[in-house]
């Protein structure tokens, strides 16, 4: 049985920083190429980033470079994904998810998502 | 970055029916597509993949077809459990990208 488990809700101030965790049973990590993406309140999913195999290193979204950092544990199989600067608008649920930039890796049956961290940003 | 456009964005339909929903991309991105479901607290669920495969598990009602910049998922006959939003997502090169989805209702 694979699971993507992520650690709880979070309620920062402005300006402060979250990192969010994401474990993983069933796979190792290093079977699998991990991916953040997060959801606004009302809105539709936005990627923020992830490891694309093919080059060997983490690509971020334009949108948040210099501000997310995601890293890997593999001796616990545990991704964490580090927003900085937080702003009321990064209020949102941020998932981790496994197989969203490869046919191979779905084809494989390594999809999955996490359920998801609610993080709030607010004073 | 490559725009995914969905139409319509809501959708009225009565249990039976057909419902196709479109997403078309700002630029040519082979079969490199994919269809979420998502229902509220929930993370989405993938259906569809490489524009057209089902995913395991995923019932055989839904269909997705397409390739380059016009792609459509087909709900054959709606059941209950099918009101949802449903969200196109490209592959084909970073950023990777969501269109802005589709919230289908019970009419």
């Amino acid at each position: 049985q694979v699971q993507l488990v992520q650690s709880g809700a979070e309620v920062k101030k402005p300006g402060a920083s979250v990192k969010v965790s994401c474990k993983v049973s069933g796979y190792t990590l290093t079977e699998l190429s991990m991916h953040w993406v997060r959801q606004a309140p009302g809105k539709g999913p936005e990627w923020m980033g992830g490891f694309d195999p093919e080059d060997g290193e983490t690509i971020y979204a334009q949108k948040f470079q210099g501000r997310v950092t995601m890293t890997e544990d593999t001796s616990t199989d545990t991704a964490y994904m580090e927003l900085s600067s937080l702003r009321s608008e990064d209020t949102a649920v941020y998932y981790c998810a496994t197989g969203l930039a490869s046919v191979v890796e779905t084809t494989q049956r390594k999809h999955y998502w996490g359920q998801g961290t609610l993080v709030t940003v607010s004073s | 970055d490559i725009q995914l456009t969905q139409s319509p964005s809501f959708l009225s339909a009565s249990v039976g029916d057909r419902v196709t929903i479109t997403c078309r991309a700002s630029q040519g991105i082979r079969s490199y597509l994919a269809w979420y479901q998502q229902k509220p607290g929930k993370a989405p669920k993938l259906l569809i993949y490489a524009a057209s495969t089902l995913q395991s598990g995923v019932p055989s009602r839904f269909s997705g077809s397409g390739s380059g910049t016009e792609f459509t998922l087909t709900i054959s006959s709606l059941q209950p459990e099918d009101f949802a939003t449903y969200y196109c997502q490209q592959l084909n090169s970073y950023p990777l990208t969501f269109g802005g989805g589709t919230k289908v209702e019970i009419k």
